[in-house]
């Protein structure tokens, strides 16, 4: 079956360190891969995605993410943690399937970020 | 644009009471996605629609689910009757063709259900 993992349900990181957030995938093809980011009481926003070309993809509010495509993973990255960055992450896919677009979410991982 | 808007914002309901949830997508967005989110199961999708037509709804938990797209401006998610275990935040996403480039979805706000 077709799936996005998010293995860790909440990352700690002091402020000013790095920080990375794990997604592996299992999906047949070329998928689609996202980054989202909920903050509390609010609907998710993009940060980020990968559609083809260049592994280190750059997005909003200074994340990035690394696509590897022999491991099957897009790990969300950032080289120095904000408090500000405290929220929940979610990895998504989508893929091209029995005539129609799928969609899958991980579970999300919470990110704190420690003052 | 004002983004997606859903509405209500909250509701609470007594279990077995009809539940209609909103949704304006963004102007121009030819899909149109519905959520929902809970602490066990995390974001579910539980259906898209393309065009106004229903593409995939492998996701709609059981027949007291029903969704309808009359016109490109404008969703609707009906739960009939409504039971404690549809409790939950619904989520109504937008986006362009995912096709082209692979385009994100845009999130409104959400519904926070409660069946009592």
């Amino acid at each position: 079956a077709q799936s996005v993992a998010q293995p860790e349900d909440q990352v700690n990181v002091a402020e000013g360190n790095p920080l990375t957030v794990k997604c592996t995938y299992s999906v047949s093809g070329n998928p689609y891969l996202f980054w989202y980011v909920q903050y509390p009481n609010r609907g998710l926003q993009f940060l980020l995605k990968y559609i083809t070309g260049d592994n280190l993809v750059k997005g909003s509010y200074g994340f990035e993410a690394e696509f590897n495509k022999s491991q099957t993973s897009f790990h969300l990255k950032k080289p120095s943690a904000l408090v500000s960055d405290s929220a929940l992450y979610f990895c998504a896919v989508t893929y091209w399937a029995s005539g129609t677009y799928k969609y899958i979410f991980g579970t999300g991982t919470r990110l704190k970020v420690l003052a | 644009d004002a983004g997606v808007i859903q509405s209500p914002r909250h509701e609470v309901t007594e279990m077995g009471q009809e539940v209609t949830l909103r949704c304006k997508p963004i102007s121009g967005h030819d899909y149109l996605f519905w959520y929902r989110q809970t602490m066990m199961r995390g974001l579910e999708l539980l259906i898209y629609f393309n065009n106004n037509v229903p593409i995939d709804d492998s996701g709609m938990p059981e027949d007291r689910f029903s969704a309808k797209m009359p016109n490109a401006s404008f969703s609707t998610l009906k739960i009939q009757p409504s039971e404690p275990r549809d409790s939950a935040v619904y989520f109504c996403a937008s986006s362009s063709d995912p096709g082209m480039v692979g385009t994100e979805a845009f999130f409104g706000q959400g519904t926070r259900l409660t069946v009592v």
